[in-house]
Order: C-alpha cells, then structure tokens, then sequence
C-alpha cells in the first residue's frame, strides 16, 4: 500500500492562470475527500466522493472551482482564473467506508500540493 | 453545524515528560467519531488516535491515550513519555467531512 499520493507537491502561478492537481487515493479506497488549508489554520473540508459521484460540496468552494472522480480512483482539482486568495495547501484524502453499519472510517491524507498564486 | 475549538495554539514539553492537549467540540450528531492528527513539519497529516462517541472507554494507541468527557464535549489527547519526534501541529477533528480545530503546536525539547 502505497498511500494517498499527489501531483504537484508545489505549484507556482500567476493570477488568472488555471491549475490543476490531482490526487491518487489509497487503491480500492471508495471516499475521496478534498480539502484547503491555509497558513495556521486546520484544514477546510471542500468535496467529496463516494466511487464517482460528487456527494457535497462546501459553500468554500466557487464556480472556479471543480472536482473530477472520472472512474472512481484518482481524482482532479482544478481552479480557474487564480486569484490571491486561492494560495494555500489542498490536501486529499481517502477512506474505504463500508456500505452497512454505521463506522466512518479513517481517513488517510496525501502530503498536499501547496498552491501560491503570484 | 460541527465545532471543534483548540484553545492552546503553542505548547512545549521536555522529553520524556507528559503533555496533555485539550480539545472541546459541538455537535447534534447521536453517534460521533473523533480523532486526533498530527502534521509534522513535513505536512503530512497522520492519524494519532481515534475515538468512537458510543464507546465509554477511552482509546490508547502506546504513548498516546485520550481523555473522552462526551458530557462536557471534551476530548483531551495525552502524550507520555514525550519524543523529540512528538515536534508538530496536532488537530482535533470529528465528522463525516472532518471539521479540524485549529491546532496546537508541540514543541518537544530535550
């Protein structure tokens, strides 16, 4: 087991650009969690996926803004037209959450992709 | 909505001594989970302990063991035997779609 992985581990970009990370989950995980945190702060839960389907968004997360799960495994982030305020750490996550009873899982964080935008 | 507070946003400890980090959370949830991540320097978050809400019985993984008060909605988290490598930014998560406090930094001295 190789663990939650993600690409890039930094990302340097000028306002309006767009970018994209992805994020490659614990294999046979079915949860796919995104989430941003910025400097002193604890993570802030964005989206999730449960296999493909896109369950919750948070209201953090503008139209700019856009998550992709295309076949159930690794997953996508993408920001378009960059603005200051996007700098920060995204973190993904990845849990295998049973489909009967009531346990959440652990989730199981990648090392980030630490976005500044310029 | 899910609360959690962390009121201690720095603490330090002389290895092998014990620390105690205190955590208080809010939810209308009947049934709960809470856990305790630590980031290292690093930043990669890495799960230290978690705990069941139904579960009486305070969880302990080695050195790490919790302080579960679900009356007070309190959730402590205490290191013995402190590690220079216990060095991070602990938070205090709970939730389906983790809402993190906003950390205490533990600094670990010889």
């Amino acid at each position: 087991d190789t663990g939650v992985s993600q690409d890039p581990r930094h990302k340097i970009t000028k306002r309006g650009q767009n970018v994209t990370f992805r994020c490659d989950p614990i294999s046979e995980h079915n949860r796919l969690y995104w989430y941003r945190q910025t400097l002193g702060q604890g993570p802030e839960f964005l989206t999730y996926f449960q296999n493909e389907a896109q369950l919750e968004k948070s209201r953090l997360l503008s139209d700019r803004f856009s998550a992709e799960r295309p076949k159930g495994s690794f997953s996508t982030l993408e920001i378009q037209r960059t603005e200051q305020g996007d700098s920060a750490m995204y973190l993904c996550a990845s849990s295998l959450e049973r489909v009967v009873g009531p346990i959440q899982e652990t989730q199981y964080f990648g090392p980030g992709t630490r976005l500044l935008v310029l | 909505a899910q609360t959690v507070t962390q009121s201690q946003p720095e603490m330090s400890v002389q290895e092998a001594e014990t620390v105690t980090l205190s955590c208080t959370y809010d939810t209308s949830e009947s049934n709960y989970y809470l856990f305790w991540y630590k980031q290292p320097p690093s930043r990669q978050m890495i799960l230290v302990i978690r705990q069941e809400a139904y579960k009486q019985q305070n969880a302990t993984e080695n050195r790490f063991s919790v302080n579960f008060q679900k009356a007070a909605k309190s959730f402590s988290l205490k290191i013995s035997d402190s590690q220079l490598g216990d060095t991070a930014m602990y938070f205090c998560a709970s939730g389906e779609k983790l809402v993190f406090g906003t950390g205490t930094r533990l600094l670990v001295s010889p």
